[in-house]
């Protein structure tokens, strides 16, 4: 079953205006957490924002901030003022616990394009 | 910045073959993860390793597929007998803890398998 949904496989944004990206998650686990990655062209994943389960704020990072609904199951990224270096592919993921441990689960992704 | 080091960047394998791929978690993490991502696809994750043992694995982590942690430092993960599909990025990703914060991705390294 699909447990991180991103329904957006691309988004356009004009520099220096905010783009949300969307993302909702599916689980019966009270306790888990939510994440959002970006990853450049060249490859690499890069951490940005955290969101528990159990906090109560939005979690934010300068331009990005996590539109955490709970009872919608929802965490979009918002972020603000883009920039060309924003352009980039943007996973959401999910952390929870299973049988074993912790595990992460990845969505499959959301490419955003900034234009000049 | 403390890094997660993964080496080779670039791996060609003939099919068969066994390949081992390396990595250098943060120091003081607890955690470690392998994932792979097929070109243009998502993120899929492989196991993780936790006190010296597999802590979960999914179902791609079949028996063709091991993890070690020699010594204190390299986390590897190895394929026995590599496959056509098996051509992805494999990255490696080290946690401090079953905390709050974001896994720390090493930059990956791209296997071709021919």
């Amino acid at each position: 079953a699909q447990k991180i949904t991103q329904t957006q496989p691309g988004m356009f944004v004009q520099e220096k205006e905010a783009v949300t990206l969307d993302c909702t998650y599916d689980t019966s686990d009270p306790s888990y957490g939510l994440f959002w990655y970006k990853q450049p062209s060249s490859g690499e994943m890069i951490f940005l924002i955290y969101q528990g389960s159990y906090d109560q704020q939005n979690a934010t990072e300068g331009r990005y901030s996590l539109n955490f609904q709970k009872a919608r199951k929802s965490a979009n990224l918002v972020i603000s003022a883009s920039q060309l270096g924003d352009s980039a592919m943007y996973f959401c993921a999910m952390r929870e616990e299973s049988t074993g441990g912790f595990k992460t689960i990845f969505g499959a992704g959301t490419r955003l394009f900034v234009k000049a | 910045e403390p890094e997660v080091t993964q080496t080779p960047s670039h791996q060609v394998t003939q099919m068969g073959q066994e390949v081992i791929l390396r990595c250098v978690p943060i120091s003081n993490h607890l955690y470690f993860y392998w994932y792979r991502q097929i070109l243009g696809q998502k993120v899929e994750f492989l196991v993780s390793f936790y006190n010296n043992e597999i802590s979960e694995k999914s179902e791609i982590f079949d028996d063709q597929f091991s993890v070690e942690r020699p010594d204190g430092s390299n986390f590897t993960l190895k394929i026995r007998s590599t496959k056509l599909e098996d051509s992805a990025m494999y990255f490696c990703a080290s946690n401090g803890g079953a905390g709050n914060y974001g896994y720390t991705f090493g930059s990956g390294t791209r296997l071709t398998v021919v």
